[in-house]
């Protein structure tokens, strides 16, 4: 099975920021990468599919990159809901997610 | 608009077993491989399974830690997904959903999620 880290495990940031944090596959992925954004008590929202394509409805300010076996994703100015945590997932094989990078204040 | 709707969640005593279902609308059922995801209370997200569409014959995948006691089905006449688990144990305890598997390989819509609590 494909290993997913993610790191930080956990950030604070102030509104404005920009902010970035990174995923890490235990072997290639091509870009089979995406990222989704969950808020407490609410399902996962997909925000990133194949590496660096947005999804349909995302803001702008999201952003991601990489390939191979290291992925970042990037927030160029932290928004007050945009507080939550985020996830890597790998598509290339058995789906399998990171552990979460949780965005809080600062 | 895409709608999943899970539900059947609830408590059940280690050993039980339980079915959840999600019903789906918006959207030509048949087409889409559906999986489920589950999380644990506090954790992270783990993929449990996933079924796939009439072109590839329904069949059926299943990560390790439920393999054997899970089982994932469909019906396409009411664009239902189904999660037959078995065997439930108290890590078993999570909140679990249903999900759309788009095009590029993403799951781009989620159902609410329905709670099972495993515990006696």
């Amino acid at each position: 099975d494909i290993q997913m880290t993610q790191s930080p495990s956990s950030l604070s940031a102030s509104v404005g920021d920009r902010v970035s944090f990174t995923c890490r596959a235990s072997q290639s992925i091509s870009k089979y990468l995406n990222w989704y954004q969950q808020k407490p008590g609410k399902a996962p929202k997909l925000l990133i599919y194949s590496s660096s394509s947005l999804q349909s409805g995302v803001p702008s300010r999201f952003s991601g990159s990489g390939s191979g076996t290291d992925f970042t994703l990037t927030i160029s100015s932290l928004q007050p809901e945009d507080f939550a945590t985020y996830y890597c997932q790998q598509s290339y094989s058995t789906p399998g997610f990171g552990p979460g990078t949780k965005v809080d204040i600062k | 608009e895409v709608q999943l709707v899970e539900s059947g969640g609830g408590l059940v005593q280690p050993g039980g077993s339980l079915r959840l279902s999600c019903a789906a609308s918006g959207f030509t059922f048949s087409d889409h491989h559906m999986d489920w995801v589950r999380q644990a209370p506090g954790k992270g997200l783990e993929w449990v399974g996933r079924t796939r569409n009439k072109v590839n014959n329904h069949t059926t995948e299943y990560a390790a830690s439920v393999r054997g006691r899970f089982t994932i089905s469909r019906d396409d006449s009411k664009n239902s997904l189904y999660l037959q688990m078995n065997s439930l144990k108290t890590e078993d305890t999570a909140v679990y959903y249903c999900t759309r598997l788009n095009w590029n390989d993403d799951f781009d819509y989620w159902g609410q999620g329905t709670l099972v609590t495993v515990s006696s």
